[in-house]
């Protein structure tokens, strides 16, 4: 089992609409939980991170943790075509180091 | 506003050959990191340095040396290039513990023929 799960997508989703991604974790002493957007040919760039069960927004973002259910999801508002690209979900947990997921390619058709 | 600097940018060896990938951060960070991401992999940890003068292995660190030069740079190395090395480093770095994520690089995209 990996230890950060993502559905690789494609995730094709209208403009304006509401864009869902998803992830979940295999471990349950995870402390702190990241979104990366990654451009075609870039390097990841944080976007979110939450740390307490609940949401927590930023402009049109929402980030979503349950750790009970050691789910993590990523709420992207009003969708635009500048959001395509794709989403890296990363954990950190113990040892001094981030364990990310594959990633979720995210398309936004006009 | 530097960050995180990698050099090069790109970078074409013979299987067989060595070089090394150079990573400086002006954050003042402790931590820093060498991932690579190959296509369907996502990023996978190759070594890391939790502080000035440590250096641990990650996940998939054979054929790789690292050095951790000062608190600013940190350089990954491979020894004798193989075609299965090729793909794309990020080198990244951190507050001690990365609890509020990564500063990445902007990649070395790397392809050994």
């Amino acid at each position: 089992q990996k230890e950060v799960e993502q559905n690789s997508g494609p995730l094709s989703v209208p403009e304006g609409a509401i864009a869902s991604l998803n992830c979940t974790y295999s471990d349950r002493g995870s402390q702190s939980f990241f979104w990366y957007r990654q451009y075609s040919g870039k390097s990841p760039e944080l976007i979110m991170f939450i740390y307490s069960n609940g949401d927590k927004e930023d402009g049109r973002f929402t980030a979503q943790l349950n750790k009970a259910s050691q789910y993590v999801s990523l709420l992207i508002r009003d969708s635009q075509p500048s959001d395509s690209a794709t989403y890296l979900c990363a954990v950190y947990s113990s040892a001094s180091k981030i364990i990310f997921g594959s990633g979720t390619r995210l398309s936004i058709r006009p | 506003n530097a960050g995180v600097t990698q050099t090069p940018k790109f970078q074409v060896l013979k299987t067989g050959q060595s070089m090394t990938l150079q990573c400086a951060q002006d954050m003042n960070h402790n931590s820093m990191y060498w991932y690579r991401q190959d296509p369907g992999m996502g990023l996978r940890l190759i070594y890391y340095s939790a502080s000035e003068g440590t250096t641990d292995k990650g996940e998939v660190p054979n054929g790789y040396n690292v050095s951790r030069l000062n608190k600013r740079e940190f350089s990954l190395r491979l020894e004798s290039a193989a075609p299965s090395q090729t793909s794309v480093y990020f080198c990244a770095s951190s507050e001690a513990a990365p609890a509020y994520g990564y500063t990445f690089g902007s990649g070395t995209r790397l392809t050994v023929v």
